[in-house]
């Protein structure tokens, strides 16, 4: 059984500060890893992806990955009344047939408070 | 260049009536999927395809879902007849290929009555 464990929030913190969202996961086998943003009434839109341990950053987002245990975050610099959504993580994993289907999260409600 | 293309936006129609989604990928890529998300959810797979190939139909309700990829580019998912739980947001999305990132359309709002 495929899990991906989110905090649904809400999460609320002032503008111009981290925002921090976390994601754990249940499968080992599972080799990307994603995190998209939905707001209310759209679809979700990607803005991180990473596949190796470590730090990725992109502009004022920064995912992290540590597989050992098995746990994904995202980190919003600079957070902004724009990034008001829900944070979805998605994990990708790999069986015999090659990349699965993404197993979602039941996202994070982030809140930045201007 | 141009996004996922899905269409219709809204849906709303009555229980025991058959419904269809269509999906136009972005050019070029090759693997397409059907998700559906429920209010609070995050989306649930349930069709992946590779290409023309329908390479992971697990999660589909085959009793009443059905969908084809002709030519491997555009896609349609059908429910026939549909259900009150049916009720949700049907995304399609596409990749390059298996494992890469994925883009999602808009979406097709569905209420069943």
């Amino acid at each position: 059984q495929k899990e991906v464990e989110q905090n649904s929030g809400p999460l609320s913190v002032p503008e111009g500060a981290i925002a921090s969202l976390n994601c754990t996961y249940s499968d080992r086998g599972s080799q990307s890893f994603f995190w998209y943003r939905q707001y209310s009434g759209k679809s979700p839109e990607l803005i991180m992806s990473i596949y190796s341990n470590g730090d990725k950053e992109d502009g004022r987002f920064t995912a992290q990955l540590n597989k050992a245990s098995q746990y994904v975050s995202l980190l919003i610099r600079d957070s902004q009344p724009s990034d008001s959504a829900t944070y979805l993580c998605a994990v990708n994993l790999y069986s015999g047939g090659g990349a699965d289907g993404l197993t979602f999260g039941k996202g994070t409600h982030l809140i930045i408070q201007p | 260049e141009a996004g996922v293309v899905q269409s219709p936006r809204y849906k709303i129609i009555e229980k025991k009536q058959p419904v269809a989604f269509w999906c136009n990928p972005i050019s070029g890529h090759n693997t397409l999927y059907w998700y559906l998300q429920n209010l609070g959810q995050g989306p649930e797979l349930l069709i992946r395809y590779e290409n023309e190939e329908a390479v992971d139909d697990s999660q589909l309700p085959k009793d009443r879902f059905s969908a084809e990829r002709l030519k491997g580019v555009d896609s349609t998912l059908k429910i026939q007849p549909a259900e009150l739980g049916d009720s949700a947001v049907y995304l399609c999305a596409s990749s390059f290929t298996q494992g890469s990132e994925q883009y999602f359309g808009p979406g097709t709002r569905l209420t069943v009555t």
